[in-house]
């Protein structure tokens, strides 16, 4: 079954304490992205990436770092979290940034 | 920066009643897509439109795209509970370096058995 899925889905931690969210497709898409979705702001991007080895920032990087070492994985690192970073986190995958996006599950962050 | 924003913000209809969500953009673009969202779960795409194209229909939706007031709308016909959810547009940008889709705020659709 084509799919993203995305672990954990749920995570309360406390501040700086690093973590990461996984996110893996198989669907050998080339685009990924990492979307934080808050109430009355809708889902902001916060890292994208066009293929292996190539990333860039989104509207709001600030906080967050990612890697795209294999094509089917794009992990979301939070070095050094703070209740600001509180959130629900969307990873997504595409053939092309312009076309279907498919989205994982979400995974709901707290951060104490 | 938001580059789709939907409106209304919510809307509350009565099933078998039609609804129709507006969403605007700031800069050309390449594409504009619908997803659909159930309460706090992941996206789900719902038609894409191209520049070129002026109207596109798929089962109960129809989605109408005018560039040259920067704005699309997404309608429902003879809605049920089951499209009770969160709709967003995204747009993607025309040229230059800029690979991201953008998202809106969303409509929350309500459909009132």
């Amino acid at each position: 079954e084509a799919q993203v899925t995305q672990n954990p889905r749920y995570l309360i931690t406390v501040t700086g304490k690093k973590l990461t969210v996984t996110c893996s497709q198989n669907m050998n898409h080339e685009y990924m992205s990492w979307y934080r979705q808050d109430p009355g702001l809708g889902l902001r991007q916060i890292y994208y990436s066009m293929n292996v080895e190539v990333t860039d920032k989104g509207d709001v990087p600030e906080g967050y770092k990612v890697s795209r070492k294999e094509k089917r994985n794009f992990p979301l690192i939070l070095e050094s979290p703070s209740p600001n970073q509180t959130s629900l986190y969307f990873c997504a995958s595409s053939g092309t940034y312009y076309n279907e996006q498919f989205f994982g599950p979400g995974t709901r962050l707290t951060v104490l | 920066s938001q580059q789709g924003e939907e409106d209304p913000q919510a809307l509350s209809i009565q099933e078998g009643e039609n609804a129709t969500m507006n969403c605007s953009y700031k800069t050309s673009i390449n594409n504009l897509q619908w997803y659909r969202q159930n309460s706090g779960r992941g996206l789900v795409h719902l038609i894409l439109i191209r520049s070129n194209e002026r109207e596109k229909h798929s089962g109960r939706l129809r989605v109408t795209l005018d560039t040259s007031k920067k704005s699309s709308s997404l309608l429902i016909t003879a809605s049920r509970a089951a499209d009770t959810a969160s709709y967003f547009c995204a747009t993607d940008a025309e040229g230059g370096s800029n690979y991201k889709l953008t998202f809106g705020k969303g409509t929350l659709l309500t459909v009132n058995p």
